[in-house]
């Protein structure tokens, strides 16, 4: 079954400690990205990847890292939460970006305390 | 700066009432558009999209948006709803010479039984 997915589901940490958020892709795609959501907010992007070992700045990147060295996976680290990084996030893929529907994780909610 | 706008942000409507969901966007340029949806503690999904062609697009379950050039806007079409079209819409766009994707920041729509 082509599908996102991502661990953990839900994570509940403290301000300061190091975390990792996976997710992976089964569909063989180029494109991978990295969302949060928060109540009226809704999506933004936080980075986006083209390929493997590119990647690039989202438009609320401040806070987050992330790497590609596989094509499948695109894991975003967290080096030190805050509790302004509370939220939901999703990972999604696609085939590119213009006109590609993006494949979208089931998602994780995150809380920092 | 780009942005998309979703003019409504909370819709209650009865049940077989039709549903029109403004969307804006502020690009100069040719766009990619798309309409995804989340249903209650549920991924986003595709509704429909536009790239080019006929300006009115056909989706699923029954969802139709029209782009319309001069007015930037995308808006989406139900002429009946049903209870279980409960969910949040969300509004995005892609510029041709950007690899970003910006979506509005949603509409929740609840529909009466």
């Amino acid at each position: 079954e082509a599908q996102v997915t991502q661990n953990p589901r839900y994570l509940i940490t403290v301000t300061g400690k190091k975390l990792t958020v996976t997710c992976s892709q089964n569909m063989n795609h180029e494109y991978m990205s990295w969302y949060r959501q928060d109540p009226g907010l809704g999506l933004r992007q936080i980075y986006y990847s083209m390929n493997v070992e590119v990647t690039d700045k989202g438009d609320v990147p401040e806070g987050y890292k992330v790497s590609r060295k596989e094509k499948r996976n695109f894991p975003l680290i967290l080096e030190s939460p805050s509790p302004n990084q509370t939220s939901l996030y999703f990972c999604a893929s696609s085939s590119g970006t213009g006109r590609y529907e993006q494949y979208f994780g089931p998602g994780t909610r995150l809380t920092v305390t | 700066a780009q942005s998309v706008s979703q003019h409504n942000h909370h819709v209650i409507l009865s049940e077989a009432a039709s549903l029109e969901l403004g969307c804006n966007y502020s690009y100069g340029g040719t766009v990619n558009l798309f309409w995804y949806v989340q249903y209650p503690g549920q991924h986003l999904q595709l509704l429909l999209k536009y790239f080019s062609g006929d300006p009115l697009v056909k989706g699923i379950k029954g969802f139709e948006a029209e782009f319309i050039k001069s007015k930037f806007s995308f808006n989406l079409r139900k002429p009946s709803v049903q209870w279980s079209d409960t969910a949040e819409y969300f509004c995005a766009v892609n510029e041709n010479r950007d690899d970003k994707i910006i979506f509005g920041k949603g509409t929740r729509l609840h529909i009466l039984p």
